[in-house]
């Protein structure tokens, strides 16, 4: 079955203590990106990778990290989290050549930092 | 820059009423325009899209869009809720073929027995 995996689905963490979401795709897609949504604002785009070893800032990248060593996986590491990057995460990816309407996404993790 | 700017951040309709959720966009060249639906603890789903062929898009479970380039609006309707339609909806806007979604700030739908 195609689909983007998130993991944790919930985490709760405390300001300063490093953490990792891992997003991984089985439908060799080349492109992979990363969203966070808040209430009263929408999805916004984190960072997002065109290929292997090809990354690009979004529009909120301050304060997270990513990585894109293999094309299944695109994690995203927050180094020092603030409570403001309390928020549901989503990861995202696309096919070569496919429009945005055909991306699929995770189902989410929701992170509560302390 | 393209935005897009959903009117109503919770919008109520009765069972078997008609559906209507206001989506306007900004861009500075004729836009792509999106609409995806967001079930409890399920990421996004795509329910249609405007690539500008028909102005007319027709998208599942019912749900359809018209692309009004002088109201500049991308409204969607269906003409009788079902319960199942309960959920968070989001427009979103991209030049054509382009890389980058811009969503709106979306509204939840309730949807009353």
């Amino acid at each position: 079955e195609a689909q983007v995996t998130q993991n944790p689905r919930y985490l709760i963490t405390v300001t300063g203590k490093k953490l990792t979401v891992t997003c991984s795709q089985n439908m060799n897609h080349e492109y992979m990106s990363w969203y966070r949504q808040d209430p009263g604002l929408g999805l916004r785009q984190i960072y997002y990778s065109m290929n292997v070893e090809v990354t690009d800032k979004g529009d909120v990248p301050e304060g997270y990290k990513v990585s894109r060593k293999e094309k299944r996986n695109f994690p995203l590491i927050l180094e020092s989290p603030s409570p403001n990057q309390t928020s549901l995460y989503f990861c995202a990816s696309r096919g070569p050549g496919q429009g945005l309407e055909k991306l699929f996404f995770g189902s989410g993790t929701q992170l509560s930092v302390l | 820059a393209q935005s897009v700017t959903q009117l109503g951040s919770h919008v109520s309709v009765s069972e078997g009423a008609l559906v209507l959720l206001r989506c306007n966009y900004s861009s500075s060249v004729p836009p792509y325009l999106f609409w995806y639906v967001q079930y409890p603890n399920q990421g996004l789903q795509l329910l249609l899209k405007y690539t500008s062929a028909a102005t007319l898009v027709k998208g599942i479970n019912g749900f359809e869009a018209e692309f009004k380039k002088s109201e500049t609006s991308f409204h969607l309707t269906k003409p009788s809720a079902h319960m199942s339609d309960a959920a968070e909806y989001f427009c979103a806007v991209s030049l054509p073929r382009g890389e980058k979604l811009t969503f709106g700030t979306g509204t939840r739908l309730t949807i009353i027995p």
